[in-house]
């Protein structure tokens, strides 16, 4: 298999607050995490390429500083969203690669970000 | 860099009926991997099939396959007596190498809708 879980599935947070979102593959491990933003409705945006050991790469336009990146080990990878603004909310959803199959990515559940 | 299209915002079926969703890519790459994604409303990436550049043969998986034009980089998924169950945005989306290794970019989507 290749399972790929997130945490929390839903959070609400304060304007100014910031909020972790944890992405595990459970049962392999991951070579690249990738990050998404999804609005309603609409496809996935790419945000950043996270690779165990090594900084995150941002696409342009993507805040490096307030989307906060760490791939602490093969099978984790966290997204901090800093200093959140009600703009911020969104479907946040991470997805992970093989490190043998490197084409095919496995996709989380999402995580629904509301900021009040 | 590559780029996905679908230009098909919203489709619709009769349940056990056949419906084709197209999508055409573009990508300067010549070793590159296709792949149509379900998204239910429970918004979990599903991936429904994959195809691999150099296979000249179009890829089935069940009651989905797929209609690969190489030449015409045109990639459209066929969905053979469709279920209720079937009901779902659908993207599709192209993995190429080079720089853009391991990197999906997503076509816009489409919504399929299903009618008892």
């Amino acid at each position: 298999g290749a399972v790929v879980s997130q945490h929390p599935s839903w959070v609400i947070c304060k304007s100014g607050t910031s909020v972790k979102i944890e992405c595990r593959s459970l049962d392999f491990q991951a070579t690249t995490m990738f990050w998404y933003r999804q609005f309603p409705k609409q496809s996935l945006m790419l945000m950043a390429t996270s690779n165990e050991g090594s900084k995150a790469t941002y696409e342009q336009g993507v805040e490096k500083d307030k989307f906060l990146i760490n791939h602490a080990s093969l099978t984790l990878s966290t997204l901090t969203v800093t200093s959140a603004h009600p703009e911020d909310s969104s479907f946040y959803i991470c997805s992970a690669q093989k490190r043998s199959r490197g084409y095919e990515q496995y996709f989380g559940p999402g995580t629904r970000l509301t900021v009040t | 860099a590559q780029t996905v299209t679908q230009s098909q915002p919203e489709m619709s079926v009769q349940e056990a009926e056949t419906v084709t969703l197209s999508c055409t890519y573009d990508t300067s790459e010549s070793d590159y991997y296709l792949f149509w994604y379900k998204q239910p409303p429970s918004r979990q990436m599903i991936l429904v099939i994959r195809q691999e550049a150099y296979k000249q043969q179009n890829a089935t998986e069940n009651r989905f396959s797929v209609n690969f034009q190489k030449a015409a980089k045109s990639f459209s998924l066929k969905i053979s007596d469709s279920q209720l169950g079937d009901a779902a945005m659908y993207f599709c989306a192209a993995n190429a190498g080079g720089t853009s290794y391991g990197k999906l970019t997503f076509g816009q989507g489409t919504i399929l809708t299903v009618h008892p």
